[in-house]
């Protein structure tokens, strides 16, 4: 069974940073894409970052560039979000999830998310 | 950076109608478009992926359509259970892979 779970979520104070961490398990995550998507507290969902397999490509949203770092180590079975200057407009839950790829049709698709982990910037 | 606008922000439904939703993007994004449903307090759950193909174990009732920059997703005589926000996301592995603001089915 897939599963993700993350953790390092909790109060930080702005300018502040914090380290997420994304725990994989039922698949081999060297064989796929990884995203991190957050949600403000009663806000849609935002793409945050994603990091290709074997790290040959990393982006990021604009409102994290230069702030976020997303990271993985396959030999651990993890993803990471390394944040920093953070802001009172970070507070969210962040959830990582992976990213399939169906060859049958040629498409990619977030197949399976984790349960998610709530940072909250206030000072 | 292409944006998905999705509307209606409310849709008021009965059990057993239909719910159209739409996703438009600035931009053609040709078919690679996936639909999400989420639930209070619940993860994101992929419902619809390459604009119309349903994902593993998602009942029938789920139709998606479109293509380019206008997409909709249909649900059929909606169960209690398809109350919640639905959200479309371009799929098309190329950052950013940007979401619509969401379209929140309740009950009426």
């Amino acid at each position: 069974e897939v599963q993700l779970v993350e953790s390092g979520g909790g109060l930080v104070q702005p300018g502040g940073s914090l380290r997420l961490s994304c725990t994989a398990s039922g698949f081999t995550l060297s064989a796929y894409s990884m995203n991190w998507v957050r949600q403000a507290p009663g806000k849609g969902l935002e793409w945050v970052s994603q990091i290709t397999g074997s790290s040959t490509r990393r982006d990021s949203a604009e409102s994290v560039k230069g702030r976020f770092t997303i990271s993985r180590d396959d030999a651990r079975n993890s993803l990471y979000l390394q944040m920093s200057r953070l802001r009172v407009e970070d507070t969210a839950i962040y959830y990582c999830a992976r990213e399939n790829y169906d060859p049958s049709y040629g498409y990619y698709l977030f197949d399976h998310w984790g349960q998610g982990i709530l940072v909250t910037v206030s000072s | 950076e292409i944006v998905l606008t999705q509307s209606p922000a409310t849709l008021s439904l009965s059990p057993g109608e239909t719910a159209t939703l739409s996703c438009r993007a600035s931009q053609s994004v040709s078919t690679y478009l996936a639909w999400f449903q989420q639930k209070p307090g619940q993860a994101p759950r992929l419902l619809i992926y390459g604009a119309s193909i349903r994902a593993a174990g998602i009942p029938g009732r789920f139709t998606g359509r479109g293509s380019e920059t206008e997409f909709t997703l249909t649900i059929s005589s909606l169960q209690s259970e398809d109350f919640a926000v639905y959200y479309c996301q371009k799929s098309d592995n190329w950052p950013p892979l940007t979401f619509g603001g969401g379209t929140k089915v309740e009950i009426k």
